[in-house]
């Protein structure tokens, strides 16, 4: 099984539909993120949570908000979908402390139609 | 403020032909740098880091990354390119004291055989 599973892989949702995007973690780690991956603009952080009880806006959050049910899990909402919220979105983790880098999971594939 | 660069949109080597991937940084204090590597449907996977120490660090597959403090790089490179090499490339920052980890645009090899 890999280290941080995302839930689904990809999915076509309709303007104005509330979705949920899903990562759970077997790493252990209690640092956890959400980035959106747009071609040419790389990385940006949406939310990120450094344990269950810290929850923490990035440089993107608008029009989206984060659960941090358990220390493996961590869910990205989309309350109101729209188009511009089309993109790759990842859920990573780190272990604490600075030095270290990032287990990525395999990434959602979302279209807002 | 944090921010990375990657100059190149895509880099083309030839097969067996040394490669670099250029990444320029600017950060407060001293950086943390890595490299991370992306292949097509896949999440991004940790490639190496610069924490302190030499200035030439190895990672997985080969890959190879300087850091110049004085020109504020961290170049990725590979003495020998395999067609294997093939995706998309990241470069990320961290300050001393920071959480936040900035990405790259990203930038594409594309390895001939």
């Amino acid at each position: 099984d890999a280290d941080v599973t995302q839930t689904p892989r990809n999915r076509i949702t309709k303007t104005g539909k509330r979705i949920m995007l899903e990562c759970s973690q077997t790493k252990g780690h209690d640092r956890m993120y959400w980035y959106r991956q747009d071609p040419g603009l790389g990385l940006r952080l949406i939310y990120y949570s450094f344990d269950v009880k810290d929850i923490n806006k990035g440089e993107i959050s608008d029009g989206y908000s984060v659960s941090r049910q358990a220390q493996a899990k961590f869910s990205l909402s989309l309350e109101s979908a729209i188009p511009n919220q089309t993109a790759l979105y990842f859920c990573a983790t780190s272990d604490t402390g600075f030095v270290y880098g990032y287990t990525f999971g395999s990434g959602t594939r979302l279209t807002v139609v | 403020a944090q921010s990375v660069a990657q100059p190149e949109d895509q880099v083309n080597v030839a097969e067996g032909n040394p490669l670099t991937v250029k990444c320029t940084y600017s950060v407060s204090g001293n950086p943390y740098l890595f490299w991370y590597v992306q292949y097509p449907n896949r999440g991004l996977q940790f490639l190496l880091k610069y924490i302190t120490g030499d200035n030439l660090v190895k990672g997985s597959y080969g890959f190879e990354a300087e850091f110049n403090k004085s020109q504020t790089s961290f170049h990725l490179k590979k003495p020998s390119a395999l067609v294997s090499d093939s995706a998309l490339y990241f470069c990320a920052v961290r300050g001393t004291g920071g959480f936040k980890t900035i990405f790259g645009a990203g930038t594409r090899l594309f390895v001939k055989a």
